[in-house]
C-alpha cells in the first residue's frame, strides 16, 4: 500500500501571502489529521477531517482552514502568512473509526519557509 | 488538557550500551500512549502504542515501553543501542473518549537521541 504522500515538499512564500497544502491519505482511510512542527512549539494539533467533517480542531487562528473531498484527500490553507507560520506541516492519516487508540500514519511533510 | 513531558531533550549514549528516553503524562484518566520516532526530513513512525492489557509493550527494531499508571510514565527502552537509532524520538497521547479523541495526538518536546560509535 502506498503511504500518505503530501504536496509539495518545500515551499517557499512571503508574508501576507496565502500557501494551499495538500494531503493524500493511505487508500481507505478516511481521517486525515494536521500537525505544525516547529522547532519553539514542537508538534502541534491544527485539526482533523473525517468524511469531509471537521471532527476536531486545535489551538490555532482562523487564519488555519482545511477540507476534505470525497476521496478523503485534504488540503490546508494558511492565509495571511506571518514569518512564525514558517514550519513543517505534517498530515496524518487513520482509519477515522476507532477514535483515540488508532494509529495515525505520517506522511513526509511540506516544509513552509515565509520570507 | 492532557500534558506529555519527556525528561532531557538530548540524549548520548555509545553504540551497545542501554537505551533509556523518559515520558511522563498528565491526564485525570490514563490516555492511550504512543511513541514515534522522526529521522531527518521525514514525518514520524510509530514505534509502539499502549492502549489496554499488558503493561509491557513491544514495538519494531528493539524497542519496548513499560506503562507504569502509579507513575504515570511510559518510558522507551532499548537493550542495546545500534547507530541506526540516531534520531529524534516522540511519546504522545490520545484521549480515550469522546471528541478531543478524534484525530488528535498530545505531543512530548521531544528527546534526541545520539549514538556514538
Amino acid at each position: 500500500k502506498a503511504g500518505v504522500t503530501q504536496t509539495p515538499r518545500y515551499l517557499i512564500k512571503t508574508r501576507g501571502q496565502q500557501v494551499t497544502l495538500s494531503c493524500s491519505p493511505i487508500s481507505g482511510h478516511r481521517s486525515v489529521s494536521w500537525y505544525q512542527q516547529t522547532p519553539g512549539q514542537g508538534l502541534q494539533f491544527l485539526f482533523e477531517y473525517f468524511s469531509e467533517t471537521q471532527r476536531n480542531k486545535g489551538n490555532f487562528p482562523g487564519r488555519f482552514s482545511g477540507r476534505q473531498f470525497s476521496n478523503s484527500r485534504s488540503e490546508m490553507n494558511v492565509s495571511t502568512l506571518e514569518l512564525g507560520d514558517s514550519a513543517l506541516y505534517l498530515c496524518a492519516s487513520s482509519t477515522g473509526l476507532a477514535g483515540g487508540l488508532e494509529t495515525q500514519y505520517f506522511g513526509p511533510g511540506t516544509r513552509l519557509l515565509v520570507l | 488538557a492532557q500534558s506529555v513531558t519527556q525528561l532531557g531533550s538530548h540524549v548520548s549514549v555509545s553504540e551497545g550500551a542501554l537505551v533509556l528516553l523518559r515520558c511522563n503524562y498528565s491526564s485525570s484518566v490514563p490516555p492511550y500512549l504512543f511513541w514515534y520516532v522522526q529521522y531527518p526530513n521525514q514525518g514520524l513512525q510509530l514505534l509502539l502504542k499502549y492502549t489496554t492489557g499488558a503493561t509491557l509493550v513491544k514495538g519494531i527494531n528493539g524497542f519496548e515501553a513499560e506503562f507504569k499508571k502509579s507513575e504515570t510514565s511510559f518510558h522507551l527502552t532499548k537493550p542495546s543501542a545500534h547507530m541506526s537509532d540516531a534520531a529524534e524520538y516522540f511519546c504522545a497521547v490520545s484521549d480515550r473518549a469522546g471528541g478531543t479523541s478524534y484525530g488528535k495526538l498530545t505531543f512530548g518536546q521531544g528527546t534526541i537521541l545520539t549514538v556514538h560509535p
